[in-house]
């Protein structure tokens, strides 16, 4: 268990409207990361975020937007929602072990958008 | 950039038979290579988790793991499946040497039949 914990987990939500998603972490791990998963794509980067305030671009970064202002809180937001953003959207931290690094995933939201 | 190819979208097996999910992708210098197993309406957890160039770091439920320099891949397999082996498989390779970002592949579905 990494510690990580995604609300809400499941939203249906209406073309147009703004939607935050939350990850929160209880460990302090520096890294954050949001993907979403697709059929027939694997997981895609969104965000992703090295420390607070330090946010950068995945490869499907467009229509989103992300906001990390406290270690343990990583917030992906979609400003406009479109039905192409219906997606499962994946928290995941990196864990810096004695073994090397690990990315640990939370548990998905399921986002509808109508 | 790094990409990621798993051979095949779907393979069914029957149970006790032996399994191999194929990975193959890009870049060839020192990755983390991870394999996580998803079951049905849940997150990702790790499976196994392979530094290229080094020896086995990490591996859970009985899975192995075959690399390959040229092409680049790493395989994953299991001598004897069961029904609970279940799920979608996925590949990943990290973008650098701390595993800052992972690119995934496109997924695999493993069906097991009695």
């Amino acid at each position: 268990d990494a510690g990580i914990t995604q609300s809400p987990r499941h939203k249906v939500t209406e073309t147009g409207t703004p939607v935050t998603l939350r990850c929160h972490q209880t460990e302090n791990h520096r890294y954050m990361y949001w993907y979403r998963q697709d059929p027939g794509h694997g997981l895609r980067l969104i965000h992703y975020s090295y420390g607070v305030k330090d946010t950068d671009k995945g490869e499907v970064s467009d229509g989103y937007s992300v906001s990390r202002s406290k270690t343990e809180d990583f917030l992906l937001t979609l400003e406009s929602a479109t039905s192409s953003q219906t997606s499962v959207y994946f928290c995941a931290i990196r864990w810096q072990g004695i073994s090397g690094n690990t990315i640990y995933f939370g548990e998905g939201s399921w986002l509808t958008v109508v | 950039a790094q990409s990621v190819t798993q051979l095949d979208s779907q393979v069914p097996v029957f149970e006790e038979a032996p399994v191999e999910l194929r990975c193959n992708y890009s870049s060839s210098v020192s990755v983390y290579l991870f394999w996580y197993v998803q079951y049905p309406n849940q997150g990702l957890q790790l499976l196994l988790k392979y530094l290229s160039g080094s020896t086995l770091v990490e591996s859970i439920n009985g899975f192995e793991a075959e690399f390959n320099k040229s092409p680049p891949s790493i395989h994953l397999r299991k001598p004897s499946v069961h029904i609970s082996d279940t799920a979608e498989y996925f590949c990943a390779v990290s973008e650098g040497r701390g595993a800052q970002k992972l690119v995934f592949g496109q997924g695999t579905r493993l069906t097991i039949n009695p």
